[in-house]
């Protein structure tokens, strides 16, 4: 069966700092992997996706980037943090027609 | 433009039945409709999917109409622990189109 591990599941960072998050999927081959970040009480936006290794797609400009290494490993990071950046967020893959599968999300805060 | 409108949030008691619609006017024909229920601190969980007609399963039932402009998510006879917010995702990953974006989600409270 396929599973969806992300981690750290929480951090605390200060401003400026760097971030890594790293989503890894096993259990299934080529899937198109997806980074969503939720603010508090809000819902879920999406960030980045990707089809295949090497291959990202932004929705949002920002101080965020993403890459994709392996075929199933997708990482969130930024060079300098900002308090804006605070949030939940969840890694999710999917074969086809919509139905994500979401792994346990990652809490930042940013102070 | 968003691609579905959900109402923000409702209210039930335990054991009525909660429908759930969602408006999706702009739904292409490779579209999926897809429903989540998300609790605090966790990720969304799939509960069901359909593309046209209805479709049950063992906890849900999804009402799609023939323009499939809308859908209808019905849990029957809700519990306390069916306090969550509810997503209608409308998209398909492939073929050139893989933007899965969530609209705002209805916060559903079941009241004792």
């Amino acid at each position: 069966s396929q599973t969806i591990h992300q981690w750290p599941a929480t951090l605390v960072q200060p401003v400026g700092s760097p971030l890594s998050l790293e989503c890894t999927v096993e259990g299934t081959s080529n899937p198109n992997l997806y980074w969503y970040r939720q603010a508090a009480g809000r819902g879920l936006q999406l960030l980045f996706y990707s089809v295949g290794i090497g291959q990202i797609s932004s929705e949002v400009p920002q101080n965020l980037s993403a890459s994709r290494p392996q075929d199933r490993q997708f990482i969130l990071s930024s060079k300098k943090l900002l308090l804006s950046d605070s949030g939940f967020y969840l890694c999710a893959w999917t074969r086809v027609a919509g139905e994500l599968f979401f792994g346990e999300g990652s809490r930042l805060t940013v102070l | 433009l968003a691609k579905t409108t959900q109402p923000i949030s409702m209210d039930s008691y335990e054991g009525q039945e909660v429908n759930i619609t969602c408006s999706h006017n702009n739904i292409a024909t490779n579209d999926y409709i897809t429903w989540y229920q998300q609790f605090p601190s966790q990720g969304p969980r799939f509960i069901i999917q359909g593309y046209k007609t209805k479709v049950t399963n063992e906890v849900a039932s999804l009402f799609i109409p023939a323009d499939r402009k809308s859908s209808t998510l019905s849990l029957p006879r809700v519990s306390l622990s069916d306090t969550a917010v509810y997503y209608c995702l409308v998209g398909y990953s492939g073929a050139g189109s893989y933007q899965l974006t969530f609209g705002k989600g209805t916060k559903l409270s079941v009241i004792p």
